[in-house]
């Protein structure tokens, strides 16, 4: 049972252009929301993160949202740059100290 | 943000053999920290939450007692791989979380990969 999904796969956008990557979970039990960046062979790296009793999040070109009533979080990135490109993923938690649940990734390719 | 630092980051070992990871975090500390599993293309799988002090906690289907995890201490966390085999090769991956006010958000080592010929 996934919990959290992120249904595309992959992305592709300009450089410049605002890139929206899209995760939809299931557990109403779930809190808090975070967004990680990754490179191949290398560790998760923590971008951004909302907690439920909020809509949205800001941190310089970094924007998340959150639709608690279509249990749907979303992740903006404008504008969007080269160094960008990597696998996203969206996770969520249920309290202090507790484990992620991950989403099966995004992968953003922002061409030139 | 917080550092974790992960050892070694690279290790080849023979069938049959043990092999021990190490988790740090660097300049916080961490009652909890959890090891995970990738796959090629695939998600990240949780195989245990670590306890500092306490045993671990293994999520269905992980062999703990392939998996042994020790959690001496509040920045230290190990994992080790015991008589390995081949279908163990995978990238390792242990995070950990500050706690306090941001304890929601976890930090993550940078990997290890396993092979195991």
């Amino acid at each position: 049972d996934q919990q959290v999904k992120q249904n595309s796969p992959s992305l592709s956008v300009q450089e410049g252009r605002i890139s929206i990557l899209n995760c939809d979970y299931t557990n109403s039990m779930f809190d808090y929301f975070l967004w990680y960046k990754k490179y191949p062979a290398e560790g998760p790296t923590f971008l951004i993160s909302i907690s439920s009793i909020k809509d949205k999040n800001e941190d310089g070109r970094f924007t998340v949202f959150l639709n608690k009533s279509a249990k749907h979080l979303s992740l903006h990135i404008v504008p969007s740059q080269p160094g960008d490109s990597a696998v996203y993923f969206c996770a969520a938690n249920t309290g202090t100290a507790s484990k992620l649940t991950f989403g099966t990734g995004t992968r953003l390719q922002v061409t030139l | 943000g917080a550092v974790v630092s992960q050892h070694p980051s690279r290790v080849i070992c023979k069938s049959g053999t043990s092999v021990k990871i190490e988790c740090r975090s660097l300049d916080f500390q961490a009652t909890t920290m959890f090891w995970y599993r990738q796959f090629p293309k695939q998600s990240l799988m949780l195989m245990a939450t670590s306890n500092e002090g306490s045993k671990a906690t293994y999520e269905q289907g992980v062999e703990k007692d392939k998996f042994l995890i020790n959690h001496a201490s509040l920045t230290l966390s190990t994992l080790t791989v015991t008589s390995a085999h081949p279908e163990d090769s995978s990238f390792y991956i242990c995070s950990a979380g500050q706690g306090g006010v941001a304890s929601y958000e976890q930090y993550f080592g940078p990997g290890t990969r396993l092979t195991v010929t």
